[in-house]
């Protein structure tokens, strides 16, 4: 089942902050986030792999509520760099299986302006 | 270090051809994903590859198919192309062993457009 990404678009001044939120119907191994610029490939920002994780990349940050099955990206005093669609890729959670096969959400535009 | 390349980075086939495209992975990874891109949409998992072997495929045809080789390069094969294939075709390579393994890097994709 593809994850629920929401808010689909969001348009930030720079320094603002922003949360982006992954829903899956399906038990959870790890929650992927990717950043993907106009007409380049997706780049790797961080992987979630135990409910309750939090990581960090820079002023970007993500938790995984386990029990909830989401996972929230959040964006700290926002830079013009960080405009570009953000993918959450889920991992569900598989008995004896490879738990590698992602399952993408549809996006979140997100946009910085000065 | 290189990153994951692709080859080509367009091509544009007919209807009915069939297209390999090419793969080779970062540096120390072992394991090669392949994904669809359609515009506007997230990528869709197409087959992994780890030794040699399909290790786990999502809800594409038959018609696609691939392989890895025994420096862990990757092809990916369409046969038949349909209009519906035009996309852009991403393949991803990841670490072997421990937590790291789940991490996935893109290459720049491959365009395609079937006409």
């Amino acid at each position: 089942q593809q994850p629920v990404q929401s808010p689909q678009a969001v348009i930030l001044r720079e320094g603002e902050d922003a949360v982006i939120n992954c829903s899956s119907s399906k038990a959870l191994y790890s929650v992927h986030w990717y950043r993907q610029k106009h007409g380049e490939a997706p780049v790797f920002l961080m992987i979630l792999l135990k409910g309750g994780e939090q990581k960090g990349h820079e002023k970007i940050s993500a938790s995984f509520n386990e029990k909830k099955q989401q996972s929230s990206l959040y964006l700290t005093a926002s830079q013009l760099s960080y405009s570009g669609t953000y993918f959450c890729g889920t991992a569900p959670r598989r008995r004896g299986g490879n738990n590698r096969k992602l399952i993408w959400g549809l996006g979140t535009s997100l946009g910085v302006n000065p | 270090d290189a990153g994951v390349t692709q080859s080509p980075t367009h091509l544009i086939k007919t209807r009915g051809q069939q297209v390999t495209l090419r793969c080779s992975p970062k540096s120390g990874h072992d394991t090669v994903s392949w994904y669809q891109q359609a515009l506007g949409q997230g990528p869709q998992f197409i087959f992994q590859y780890y030794e040699e072997e399909e290790r786990q495929r999502g809800n594409f045809p038959d018609r696609f198919s691939g392989h890895q080789f025994p420096n862990y390069s990757s092809e990916l094969n369409v046969n038949a192309l349909l209009l519906g294939d035009s996309a852009l075709y991403l393949c991803a390579s990841s670490p072997p062993g421990g937590p790291r393994t789940y991490e996935q890097y893109f290459g720049p994709g491959t365009r395609l457009t079937v006409t």
